[in-house]
């Protein structure tokens, strides 16, 4: 089955705790990127990758960070975790970062940092 | 920058009914748009991508886009309670990242 899956889906942690949150796709899509979703501000793009070793910063990148070592993959790390990031995390892949952009989602990740 | 714009709702349409959800943006420069459906506390799902002026039928769905107009918009025809979801517009920006409008809450009324 094609998907895109993220591990874990739920996670309460504290602040100043580094966190991995990992997202994967079977279908080998080219383009994968991070949202993130809070109530009132709709999804807001974190960082994307293009192809493999090739990332950039979306709108709300401070306080994370990423890597593409492998198509498949695309890890979400967090640092230092504070309680502003405290959000519903998704990740998105696309054959390709074209205006053909056509995403589809991973199942989410609901992160609490206390 | 481009901007997506919706009217964030809710929009409560009775069962059976066809829903009709807008989207407008704010530059020229797209020529794709793609309708997301979001239940509560899920991930958004692609229903219908558009990328030519004109309309676009897959089952009960519908996607109008009119570039002149700027607008594009969302029919559901013979709407279902299982309809009742947040409708997510988006388009890519120059950069091919999407931009997202803020959604709009349908509700159908059985």
């Amino acid at each position: 089955e094609a998907q895109v899956t993220q591990n874990p889906r739920y996670l309460i942690t504290v602040t100043g705790k580094k966190l991995t949150v990992t997202c994967s796709q079977n279908m080998n899509h080219e383009y994968m990127s991070w949202y993130r979703q809070d109530p009132g501000l709709g999804l807001r793009q974190i960082y994307y990758s293009m192809n493999v070793e090739v990332t950039d910063k979306g709108d709300v990148p401070e306080g994370y960070k990423v890597s593409r070592k492998e198509k498949r993959n695309f890890p979400l790390i967090l640092e230092s975790p504070s309680p502003n990031q405290t959000s519903l995390y998704f990740c998105a892949s696309s054959r390709a970062g074209t205006e053909y952009n056509e995403q589809f989602f991973g199942p989410g990740t609901r992160l609490t940092v206390l | 920058q481009k901007e997506v714009e919706q009217n964030s709702g809710p929009l409560s349409v009775p069962e059976g009914a066809i829903a009709s959800l807008n989207c407008t943006y704010s530059d020229r420069v797209s020529q794709s748009f793609f309708w997301y459906r979001q239940y509560s506390g899920k991930s958004p799902e692609l229903i219908m991508s558009i990328y030519s002026n004109g309309d676009k039928e897959d089952g009960r769905f519908t996607a109008q886009l009119n570039k002149a107009s700027q607008y594009v918009s969302l029919l559901i025809r013979d709407s279902q309670p299982s309809d009742s979801a947040t409708y997510l517009c988006a388009s890519p920006d120059s950069n091919y990242q999407l931009i997202w409008g803020a959604g709009t809450k349908l509700i159908i009324k059985p």
